[in-house]
Order: C-alpha cells, then structure tokens, then sequence
C-alpha cells in the first residue's frame, strides 16, 4: 500500500523557520516527483512546491519562492520542506503528494497532512 | 495559468446529476485532473488527464473537455458525493481552481 507520512508541523512565532518531512513507502519513491500542497483554514488547495526525481529540478509557487525549499532524499524516501521567514498567511496544513510529473501531474495518493500555524 | 471553477457552490439531491465546470486563462491541452474532498480528510483523485477515472473511483463519475473548457459530471448524486470538488491543470506547473462545495437541497 502506497503510504506518506508527514511531519514536523506546529506552532512557529512569525519570522520563524520550520522543517516538513514526508516519509514514503509502497512504492519506488525515487521514480516519482514529489509536491507539496497546503490549505489554508476554511480555504482552498494551494500547490506550494515540486521536486524532480533526481532532485535537479524544483519549482515553487510565487507566494513562498525565496522562503521555502523543496528537497529529497531517496536513499530514506524522504522528501523534505525547509520554510522560512514564515508568515501568518502561511497558517495551513500542509500535504505531502505523490506526483506523478510533468504534463502528466495529477497528485495520488495524498499524505494526511500537517498542520503550521504561524502566529505570535 | 489561472483556473476558475463554477458554481462556487451548489445544492442538490440524491439522484441529481450534478456538472461542476472549470475554465483555463489558456489552452492546457488535457492537462486537467479533478478532486473530491470531504471534511477534515485529504483530497483524493477522481479524474486525470480529463477523462481518464482512476481505479476505484465510482462509474457515475465522468471528465470531459479539452483546450480551456472542462466539466465533471456526476451522473446520479449519492449521499457520499456531498464534498468540495476541485480542479487543477499540470500543463505549467501546477494549480488548482477555488473549489465547489456541494450541497445537500
């Protein structure tokens, strides 16, 4: 069975930095891009990042570009994202996805999320 | 690319058939998938590639469209359809639409 795993969310003071992780199992993790998708309370999907298999390619949404980075590590089939200068409007759960890259980027499955919450 | 879903939301009963639409700021080709959400659990994929329903996902639902116009359809409303629906285009990056919530009448 496909699994991700996320972790490392909470509460974090404005300005402050934090470090998503998302563990995967069932499949061969380092076949695939990965994203990370957020949704704010009571709000819509918001996709924040993607990463390449190799890890050479990464793409961010131009709300966290310059804040945020996207990493992998497929020896642990592990995909990480480092967040910095956090803002309240970055108060969301975030979702570690499977996807399935390029043109062809539908997300499946979803992890079950992890909840940021940036506030002093 | 911007995506724009409608309605916003909408309510129906069990038996209805139901089309939520999505329009793209420009041609994504079939690049286009849709989601179910409900209440407190994490999105999950119906529709990908426009048309193509992933495994599992019930008949009544159908994808349609191409270039910048598409729709699902849900052919007769089950009580476990009530849930927001979104769309998101892989043409560029990735993006969603705003989502529809849908209701029971």
């Amino acid at each position: 069975e496909v699994q991700l795993l996320e972790s490392g969310g909470g509460l974090v003071q404005p300005g402050g930095s934090l470090r998503l992780s998302c563990v995967a199992s069932g499949f061969t993790f380092s076949t695939y891009a990965m994203s990370w998708v957020r949704q704010a309370p009571g709000k819509g999907l918001e996709w924040v990042s993607g990463i390449s298999t190799s890890g050479g390619g990464t793409y961010y949404a131009d709300s966290v570009k310059g804040r945020f980075t996207i990493s992998r590590d497929n020896s642990k089939n592990t995909l990480s994202l480092q967040m910095s200068s956090l803002r309240a409007d970055d108060t969301a759960v975030y979702y570690c996805v499977k996807d399935y890259g390029g043109s062809l980027g539908w997300f499946d499955p979803w992890g079950q999320g992890t909840l940021v919450t940036v506030s002093s | 690319i911007q995506m724009t879903q409608s309605p916003s939301s909408l309510s129906a009963s069990v038996g209805d058939r139901v089309t939520i639409t999505c329009r793209a700021s420009q041609s994504i080709t079939n690049h286009l998938n849709w989601y179910q959400q409900k209440p407190g659990k994490a999105p999950k994929l119906l529709i990908y590639a426009a048309s193509s329903l992933q495994s599992g996902v019930p008949s009544r639902f159908s994808g349609s469209g191409s270039g910048t116009d598409f729709s699902l359809t849900i052919s007769s409303l089950q009580p476990e359809d009530f849930a927001t629906y979104y769309c998101q285009q892989s043409h560029s990056t990735r993006g969603f639409g705003q989502g529809t919530k849908v209701e029971i009448q």
